[in-house]
């Protein structure tokens, strides 16, 4: 157990719809990053919380957004979804000093 | 801007023996690499690290040590067991990233399947 949990860990849902996907980090950690798993793009990074404030962004669509909140958990925001925004989206927190990153089990989306 | 390059699978091997998948980065800066394991139906743990070149991360019996010269970051083990069977992920992290950050590059993910 990495300690970072996220809900839901599967969905499925329709072309055009929204969806929230929601990650609580360890306990202690400030950072939270979002990365999405699909079979022919392989891991990709979409961005990073530091503490509440947007820290890094990489290949995250127009479509999706992230919020951390006080309490440190995220969420991940998806709309407009297409049948290519099936993948598996992780979450993981990174330990301050170390920078290892621990991640959640993934929340698997199925568009249909 | 960086990227990991490790070797396709699957990759098939009989238990107890050697393992040896590869993985090369282009990076500017001197970036920390990384291996991560993921096992069906869970999220990516960290097996092993390096931080400078030469520096050799070792757990659980995997190794890997960090080439600066040939830009390389290959794991190996000795004698692979059933339960090695996972996806391994080659990853570097962004040394212009700045402070409290750690945004990782991946690999594609070479799956292992060891058989009794």
């Amino acid at each position: 157990d990495s300690g970072v949990t996220q809900t839901p860990k599967h969905l499925i849902t329709a072309t055009g719809q929204r969806v929230t996907l929601r990650c609580s980090p360890r306990s202690g950690d400030l950072s939270v990053y979002w990365y999405q798993q699909s079979l022919d793009q392989g891991l990709q990074f979409l961005i990073q919380y530091y503490n509440g404030e947007e820290r890094a962004k990489g290949n995250i669509l127009e479509r999706f957004s992230a919020q951390q909140f006080p309490d440190l958990h995220s969420e991940l925001n998806l709309s407009s979804l297409e049948l290519g925004d099936s993948a598996l989206y992780f979450c993981a927190s990174s330990e301050p000093y170390t920078g290892e990153l621990f991640f959640g089990e993934g929340s698997r989306l199925t568009v249909l | 801007g960086n990227s990991v390059t490790q070797m396709e699978g699957p990759v098939t091997l009989s238990e107890e023996a050697f393992l040896t998948i590869n993985c090369t980065y282009t990076a500017t800066g001197y970036p920390s690499l990384f291996w991560y394991v993921q096992y069906p139906g869970e999220g990516l743990q960290l097996l092993l690290k390096a931080t400078k070149a030469d520096d050799k991360g070792s757990n659980k019996g995997f190794e890997a040590t960090y080439r600066k010269e040939t830009t390389s970051f290959h794991l190996e083990k000795g004698s692979v067991q059933v339960s090695d069977s996972a996806v391994y992920f080659c990853a570097l992290s962004d040394p212009e990233s700045g402070a409290g950050s750690y945004q990782l590059t991946f690999g594609k993910g070479t799956k292992l399947s060891v058989i009794p």
